[in-house]
């Protein structure tokens, strides 16, 4: 079965480096999504992506974030100057349609030191 | 703004015994709603959704879910839990827009009990 794959599994950084998280979502999906998820917390939404533009974001989705589709397959979260506050579990989703049910990959674990 | 509320933050249950969680939802429409299942260490797993139609729902492993919109619950069951089900469940919701974030509940944290 078609799966969202994240690398790297885990990321260990110096708080105010740049970090870049890939995904790959399934390869015929159309809506790209991250998430995050602090530990022990909720599930968060950061941003939706479709046609090669944000089409939505939260509020936790400020300046130091962005998003790119470089190629036909990758999709990536940047985040410019990390913060303590930043280290959570970060998921990366695809769904195939707007609304369909969303295919998650197993994230990646940001530390930020 | 949409939420999710589930009320249980861990649900302890016998194996072979039936299991129901629940899952209560704010949203202003028809709600699009899923669960989700996921395992230590492990990315999220999607159980099944509810879009429309008929409102008793058929997922993976078992699963099943109920739209109840009088109550605007959602609460996932399984007759017969088995160790494997250990997990943590999250019930979730999608907005109107084409590609909405879905908004997530706190999660259930459920544990098996020989």
């Amino acid at each position: 079965e078609p799966e969202v794959t994240q690398t790297p599994s885990h990321q260990v950084t110096q708080m105010g480096q740049e970090v870049i998280l890939r995904c790959v979502p399934i390869s015929n999906h159309l809506y790209f999504y991250w998430y995050r998820q602090i530990l022990g917390q909720k599930v968060e939404f950061l941003v939706s992506f479709y046609n090669n533009e944000i089409s939505e974001k939260s509020e936790i989705f400020d300046d130091q974030f962005s998003v790119e589709r470089p190629d036909g397959s990758n999709f990536t979260l940047k985040i410019r100057s990390t913060k303590l506050e930043d280290s959570a579990m970060y998921f990366c989703a695809s769904s195939g349609t707007g609304r369909g049910a969303q295919h998650f990959g197993d994230g990646t674990r940001l530390s930020i030191l | 703004a949409q939420s999710v509320t589930q009320p249980d933050i861990h649900i302890t249950v016998s194996e072979g015994a039936s299991l129901e969680l629940r899952c209560n939802y704010s949203y202003g429409a028809t709600p699009y709603l899923f669960w989700y299942v996921q395992s230590p260490g492990q990315g999220l797993q999607l159980l099944l959704k509810y879009f429309s139609g008929d409102t008793l729902v058929q997922g993976i492993k078992g699963f099943e879910a109920e739209f109840k919109r009088s109550q605007s619950s959602f609460n996932l069951r399984k007759p017969s839990v088995h160790w494997s089900d250990a997990a943590e469940y999250f019930c979730a919701v999608g907005g109107e827009g084409g590609a909405d974030g879905l908004t997530f509940g706190k999660g259930t944290h459920l544990i098996i009990q020989p």
